[in-house]
């Protein structure tokens, strides 16, 4: 079937240590994106890329790196420089050029720093 | 810059009682609106969407109408049921080539039997 692939699931970190969470998706979508969500607060955009090897920052991308090598992967780095990374990681892809702009997400990846 | 506005929750109602969440927007153009759902512990699923004014979209038993002249694009469900308990997120994506949604904060449904 086809879909979006979040791994892992669930994610424990320490203090000053780098993570990387994965994105697949298996849909030919041409755009992808990363968001952060925390509880209360909503979705918000950490990075986002409309083709292979170009990528945008969001609203909240300082701590964060992602890559764009290939067209159904699009891998998000929590760094330590990310203060605060405790969070609720969504992933999300859309046809961008074609369709009416609906995302269609992965199952998500919970992220606790220890 | 685009917004979406919706009502702060959490929302609670009894099993079988009429829904209203609220959403409206700010965008230039024509924007496509959304409606999407969250379960507990899961990503977001899209409910239903509208792509022009006067659309309403459907789904499930909820529906939403696209009204341009009061930008609102609110969810209603007739009668509501114990697993409709979820968070609902409002949502466009605008016209004219920026593939970049802005999201509503979201809505708790909480339906007691």
């Amino acid at each position: 079937d086809g879909g979006i692939t979040q791994s892992p699931k669930y994610l424990f970190r320490k203090e000053g240590q780098n993570v990387t969470l994965s994105c697949e998706q298996n849909l030919n979508h041409d755009a992808m994106y990363w968001y952060r969500q925390d509880p209360g607060q909503g979705l918000r955009l950490i990075y986002y890329s409309q083709i292979v090897n170009d990528f945008q920052k969001g609203d909240i991308a300082e701590g964060y790196s992602v890559s764009r090598e290939k067209k159904e992967s699009f891998p998000l780095t929590v760094t330590s420089a990310q203060k605060n990374p405790t969070a609720f990681y969504l992933c999300a892809s859309s046809p961008d050029r074609v369709g009416t702009g609906e995302l269609f997400f992965g199952e998500g990846s919970r992220l606790t720093v220890l | 810059g685009n917004s979406v506005t919706q009502m702060e929750g959490p929302v609670t109602l009894s099993e079988e009682a009429f829904l209203t969440i609220n959403c409206t927007y700010t965008a230039t153009g024509y924007p496509s609106l959304f409606w999407y759902v969250q379960y507990p512990g899961e990503g977001l699923q899209l409910l239903l969407k509208a792509t022009k004014a006067d659309d309403k979209g459907s789904n499930k038993g909820f529906e939403a109408t696209y009204r341009k002249e009061t930008t609102s694009f609110h969810l209603e469900k007739g009668s509501v049921q114990v697993s409709d308990s979820a968070v609902y997120f409002c949502a466009l994506m605008p016209s004219g080539g920026s593939y970049i949604p802005t999201f509503g904060r979201g809505t708790s449904l909480i339906v007691h039997p």
